[in-house]
């Protein structure tokens, strides 16, 4: 099973709301990642959790709090979005972190700042 | 750093047509190459990597990918596609100084038609 789960599929919120997505997975990775990709463009890379620590910050602003409760659920708090942090996240992960690791991804979730 | 070019944003192909996908990287250092597709609102599936060996490496859905350290590249080829085919196809680089950190380049949108 090589199945990375994310809900909700789409999320609409307003500028003032206060969000969660979430990611899910089984197959036992003790790495997992938060992409967001625009319209047409490659996934960014957001952050990067390894064996539940925070290991990678690409300089995400502070609205967005990620959180690694486990070593199978990953949450991406929102906080005061602005409309230009539309996108689709994507949730991904691997076996370990490393250069030769397959990243498995998540069919996103798609989110819509008004 | 490490960079990846793919030229080609968008490439229309008869079905049963032959098709290259072309990918460029550079690196200082030995790279890791991936082929990652995603289907229109989906997240992004492996489709093959090279990590050392044989330089041609080859997907379970008849596409291939050879590494070319000469010309630094790593074009996907597929001898007949099908409509089912269609989609988004990102080429990704790690090396050994990047940790985990996926490059991708800027996409290429397969678009087979009848």
């Amino acid at each position: 099973d090589t199945e990375v789960t994310q809900t909700p599929k789409h999320l609409v919120m307003g500028m003032t709301n206060k969000k969660s997505l979430k990611c899910e997975q089984h197959m036992g990775h003790r790495a997992m990642y938060w992409y967001k990709q625009k319209a047409k463009k490659p996934p960014e890379l957001m952050f990067v959790y390894s064996y539940e620590k925070l290991s990678i910050n690409e300089s995400v602003p502070s609205r967005f709090s990620p959180e690694c409760p486990n070593s199978s659920l990953l949450n991406l708090h929102l906080h005061a979005l602005q409309p230009e942090d539309s996108a689709l996240y994507l949730c991904a992960s691997s076996r370990v972190t490393g250069p030769q690791e397959t990243q498995y991804f998540g069919p996103g979730t798609r989110l819509l700042v008004l | 750093a490490q960079s990846v070019t793919q030229l080609d944003s968008q490439v229309p192909v008869f079905e049963e047509a032959p098709v290259e996908l072309r990918c460029n990287y550079s690196s200082s250092v030995s790279v890791y190459l991936f082929w990652y597709v995603q289907y229109p609102n989906q997240g992004l599936q492996l489709l093959l990597k090279y990590l050392s060996g044989s330089t041609l490496v080859e997907s379970i859905n008849g596409f291939e990918a050879e590494f070319n350290k000469s010309q630094t590249s790593f074009h996907l080829r597929k001898p007949s596609v099908h409509i089912s085919d269609t989609a988004e196809y990102f080429c990704a680089v790690t090396n050994t100084g990047t940790a985990s950190k996926l490059t991708f380049g800027t996409g290429t949108r397969l678009q087979v038609t009848l």
